[in-house]
């Protein structure tokens, strides 16, 4: 079974640019979430995504942040403009229906470095 | 709002010796438990999970975790650990509506 692919897996940008990020989840999850992962502490919630809909972005700072997940398959996270404080590894996630008792399957991620 | 607290940051053992990661949660409703581990290079990946029923479960590699619902606390253990086992590993509690909420992380390093 394929796993959840992030790409890419490195991304170096000055501060003020624009990036995205892009993630296929595991055939059949319903349920893809974004983290935000920062050196030294855990995954951050950004944004869960229910099929295309979205369930929890009150994480996300949605003035530079945005996300979206066209046909409830693949999605893409975008900073625009990105921050030195957005050097972090993003990462995707992916279940199936968001039961109490389902794990997530996650990616590579990808390592974002804001210079 | 729910939290996560995992007491040790960095844990350095030698093989054969016991292990055990603290975690402690904030949430007051139903929850599940979860233990992820991270090796070297790879992607985070399920350790074990408490749902429901036993409060004592086992995971892959020899891993348990004792859910102690007084304590609000899901440790998790090791009787033996081995080099391999050197890794980040992460506690999680997910809420009844679904919200996932890591700790910050143990970093574990076996010496042979």
């Amino acid at each position: 079974e394929a796993g959840v692919a992030q790409s890419p897996r490195y991304k170096i940008i000055e501060k003020r640019q624009s990036v995205a990020f892009w993630c296929n989840p595991i055939s059949g999850h319903a349920t893809l979430y974004w983290y935000q992962q920062i050196l030294g502490q855990g995954p951050k919630l950004l944004i869960q995504f229910q099929n295309n809909g979205v369930v929890d972005d009150s994480q996300l700072p949605k003035d530079r942040f945005s996300a979206e997940r066209l046909k409830g398959v693949d999605s893409t996270l975008k900073i625009q403009p990105a921050k030195l404080e957005d050097s972090a590894v993003y990462l995707c996630a992916s279940s199936s229906p968001s039961g109490l008792g389902t794990e997530a399957f996650f990616g590579q991620g990808t390592r974002l470095t804001v210079v | 709002a729910q939290s996560v607290s995992q007491h040790n940051h960095h844990v350095i053992l030698s093989e054969a010796a016991s292990l055990e990661l603290g975690c402690n949660y904030s949430y007051g409703g139903t929850v599940n438990l979860f233990w992820y581990v991270q090796y070297p290079g790879q992607h985070l990946q399920l350790l074990l999970k408490y749902f429901s029923g036993d409060p004592l479960v086992k995971g892959i590699k020899g891993f348990e975790a004792e859910f102690i619902k007084s304590k609000f606390s899901f440790n998790l253990r090791k009787p033996s650990v081995q080099w391999s086992d050197t890794a980040e590993y992460f506690c999680a509690v997910k809420s009844n509506a679904g919200k996932s909420t890591f700790g910050d992380g143990t970093t574990l390093t076996v010496k042979p």
